[in-house]
């Protein structure tokens, strides 16, 4: 079975630090993966998708980039983080062939940047 | 920019009573699901209705699309304290691998028991 690792759960920075998020699918290949980002009661922000190694789409102009050095690893960085960058952050990744399928998603990130 | 738009932004119903929700959308889409979120944690996928699909069910689920009117609803039947969560319309854009997720705002579900 398909599983979905997105570490870490919880995550306090301070402004002007680097950031590293991870996430890492395992039982299926090729996966297309995907950065969302959530503010508080609100609904989901498509940051970067990527359908293949090296492949990165982003969504919005923003201070964060993403990576994909391994099929099923997909990477959220920033160089220097923003108090706006504070958030609940989601991977999921899926299998968008013909009329779609479903997306699984980890757990989450939340993110306070101080 | 969110594709879909959920009313009510909030809902609270007693144990029993029957929950729906509505997804607006403004798009040509390949297909609309639904999503659950519980408070801090991720996503669960509950159903898909695929765009030459009017109505489908599952347990007790019943979501029905109308693509003329660019809107959907989620029933939930008998509902349980533990269908309190977050609900999500998403639609499916794009028909190759290339293609996303857009989500709307959610609505708040309380079940009280």
């Amino acid at each position: 079975s398909q599983t979905i690792h997105q570490w870490p759960a919880t995550l306090v920075q301070p402004v002007g630090s680097p950031l590293s998020l991870e996430c890492t699918v395992e039982g299926t290949s090729n996966p297309n993966l995907y950065w969302y980002r959530q503010a508080a009661g609100r609904g989901l922000q498509l940051l970067f998708y990527s359908v293949g190694i090296g492949q990165i789409s982003s969504e919005v102009p923003q201070n964060l980039s993403a990576s994909r050095p391994q099929d099923r690893q997909f990477i959220l960085s920033s160089k220097k983080l923003l108090l706006s960058d504070s958030g609940f952050y989601l991977c999921a990744w899926g299998h968008y062939r013909g009329p779609g399928t479903e997306a699984f998603f980890g757990q989450g990130t939340r993110l306070t940047v101080v | 920019s969110q594709q879909g738009e959920e009313d009510p932004q909030a809902l609270s119903i007693q144990e029993g009573e029957n929950a729906t929700m509505n997804c607006s959308y403004k798009t040509s889409i390949n297909n609309l699901q639904w999503y659950r979120q519980n408070s801090g944690r991720g996503l669960v996928h509950l159903i898909l209705i695929r765009s030459n699909e009017r109505e489908k069910h599952s347990g007790r689920l019943r979501v029905t699309l109308d693509t003329s009117k660019k809107s959907s609803s989620l029933l939930i039947t008998a509902s349980r304290a533990a269908d309190t969560a977050s609900y999500f319309c998403a639609t499916g854009v794009g028909g190759t691998s290339g293609s996303r997720l857009t989500f709307g705002e959610g609505t708040q579900l309380t079940v009280n028991p």
